[in-house]
């Protein structure tokens, strides 16, 4: 069964805080996204990963970075979190080739900055 | 940026009637996928459409792609509690990556 997997699925932290968003896919994918999802607005691309130590900025990566060390770990990370950052983030994986492969999604994780 | 706009955002229905939801963009999209997310999960993929045109059925669920690849819909017959959940369509552009609609919520009362 794939999975995709998520550190916390709650996070509480204050403002100014370094936040670190860790996500594990175990189906070899090459392909890793960074999304959040805010009430009517849908999903927005954070950044994303093609390949180990590579990432491309996505829609709205302002307050952002990321970091894949390794094929199967793709991470967000918070320089400094602020209140606007409150929302839930959701990581996906997809394998390379064909141009509309699945996105599988991990389970989310709602971070509350305070 | 291309941009996906998705109706209704609301939907509350009861059990065995039929619905559509709609998802419209000025853009040409390579192909379009359909998502169903529920409480606490993350999405999962329903179906991916790629011609102008297609028609692809998934039990009671219809799904269709404009001949132009602009817009999509996904029809739902005798719509069952089971159905409910968020509904995200999400198109492909030229690059590879999904740009998604704001989703619409359909609750199914029985």
């Amino acid at each position: 069964d794939v999975k995709v997997t998520q550190s916390s699925r709650y996070l509480v932290k204050r403002t100014g805080e370094k936040v670190f968003l860790e996500c594990v896919q175990d189906m070899d994918h090459e392909n890793m996204f960074w999304y959040r999802q805010d009430p009517g607005l849908g999903l927005r691309l954070i950044y994303f990963s093609y390949d180990v130590k590579m990432k491309e900025k996505g829609d709205i990566p302002e307050g952002y970075s990321v970091s894949r060390e390794k094929k199967e770990r793709f991470s967000l990370i918070l320089e400094s979190a602020s209140t606007n950052q409150t929302s839930m983030y959701l990581c996906a994986s997809t394998s390379g080739g064909a141009f509309y492969n699945e996105q599988f999604f991990g389970p989310g994780t709602r971070l509350t900055v305070l | 940026t291309q941009l996906l706009e998705q109706s209704p955002q609301f939907l509350s229905i009861q059990e065995g009637e039929n619905l559509t939801v709609y998802c419209n963009s000025s853009s040409v999209f390579s192909s379009l996928q359909w998502y169903r997310q529920e409480p606490g999960e993350g999405p999962v993929l329903l179906v991916t459409v790629v011609t102008g045109g297609e028609v692809k059925k998934l039990k009671r669920l219809t799904f269709q792609f404009g001949d132009a690849r602009k817009d999509s819909s996904l029809h739902i017959t005798a719509a069952q509690p089971g159905d409910t959940g968020l509904y995200l369509c999400a198109g492909q552009d030229q690059g590879g990556k999904l740009i998604f609609g704001q989703g619409t919520e359909l609750s199914v009362k029985p």
